[in-house]
C-alpha cells in the first residue's frame, strides 16, 4: 500500500546531541510536512516543502532544520535538542495545497525522548 | 486568522451510545473542513472531510455536515464501539499549506 513511513518509531537522544528523524513516502506527492505534537496538544506545523521549495513557519525555532534530497524522502534535523523538544514528530504529505480539500496523509510518527 | 474551536474532553461513553463532538470555526473565504482521528501511539488518519457548504462527509459510521450559517462541522456517530476510543481533531484548510487544528477531544468507549 502507498503510505508515509517514519523511522524510527521511537528515538532517544541526549540533551544537546544532534538527532535526525526520517520520513519517506510512496505516494509521489509534491508536498511534505513536519509537525511537532506535544502530549495532549494539537499538531503544530514546523515547515513544509513543495517539491524542493522550503517553507518555514515563522515561529519554528532555528534549532529545527529540514532536508528533502528527493521526492520520496524528507529529514528533520534537531541541532541541539533540549528537554522541551521531547514530543511526537509527525510527517505528512499532500499532492498539492490544501485549499480545495486536498487530503494530508500522515505517518505514524516518531516519538523523541531527550535525556 | 483561521481557527477551530472544539468541544473539550475527555468524553467517556458506553458502547452503543450516541457520540457528538462539537466543532466551530472562524475563517476567511471558504475553507475545507476535516475530522482526523488519532489512535493511541499512532499518527493522524483522515476520518472524513467536506469541501463546501451543506456537504456531508461520512466514514465508518461517522458523519459531519458543513454548516456555513453556523460555521460548524459537528461529528456524530449513532452507536460507538470500544474501537472508536481515540483522540478526534477537527481541522480546516484554506488556500495554503496549513491545517488549523482544534485542540482535540479524547473519547473513551467502555464495554
Amino acid at each position: 500500500d502507498a503510505m508515509v513511513i517514519q523511522n524510527p518509531r521511537y528515538q532517544v537522544t541526549q540533551f544537546g546531541k544532534p538527532v535526525t528523524l526520517s520520513c519517506s513516502q510512496t505516494l509521489n506527492h509534491n508536498v511534505m510536512y513536519w509537525y511537532q505534537q506535544k502530549s495532549s496538544q494539537a499538531p503544530k506545523l514546523l515547515f513544509h516543502y513543495y517539491d524542493k521549495d522550503f517553507n518555514n513557519e515563522a515561529d519554528t525555532p532555528d534549532n529545527f532544520q529540514s532536508r528533502r534530497p528527493n521526492t520520496s524522502f524528507c529529514f528533520l534535523d534537531i541541532r541541539s535538542p533540549g528537554l522541551g523538544d521531547a514530543a511526537m514528530y509527525l510527517c505528512a504529505t499532500s499532492q498539492d495545497d490544501l485549499g480545495a480539500g486536498e487530503t494530508q496523509y500522515f505517518g505514524p510518527g516518531t516519538r523523541l525522548l531527550v535525556l | 486568522g483561521d481557527s477551530v474551536t472544539q468541544m473539550e474532553g475527555p468524553v467517556t461513553l458506553s458502547e452503543e451510545a450516541f457520540l457528538t463532538i462539537n466543532c466551530t470555526y472562524t475563517a476567511t473565504g471558504y475553507p475545507s473542513l476535516f475530522w482526523y482521528v488519532q489512535y493511541p501511539g499512532e499518527g493522524l488518519q483522515l476520518l472524513l472531510k467536506a469541501t463546501k457548504a451543506d456537504d456531508k462527509g461520512s466514514n465508518k459510521g461517522f458523519e459531519a455536515t458543513y454548516r456555513k450559517e453556523t460555521t460548524s462541522f459537528h461529528l456524530e456517530k449513532g452507536s460507538v464501539q470500544v474501537s472508536d476510543s481515540a483522540v478526534y481533531f477537527c481541522a480546516l484548510s484554506s488556500n495554503d499549506y496549513k491545517l488549523s487544528f482544534g485542540a482535540g477531544t479524547t473519547v473513551t468507549v467502555r464495554a
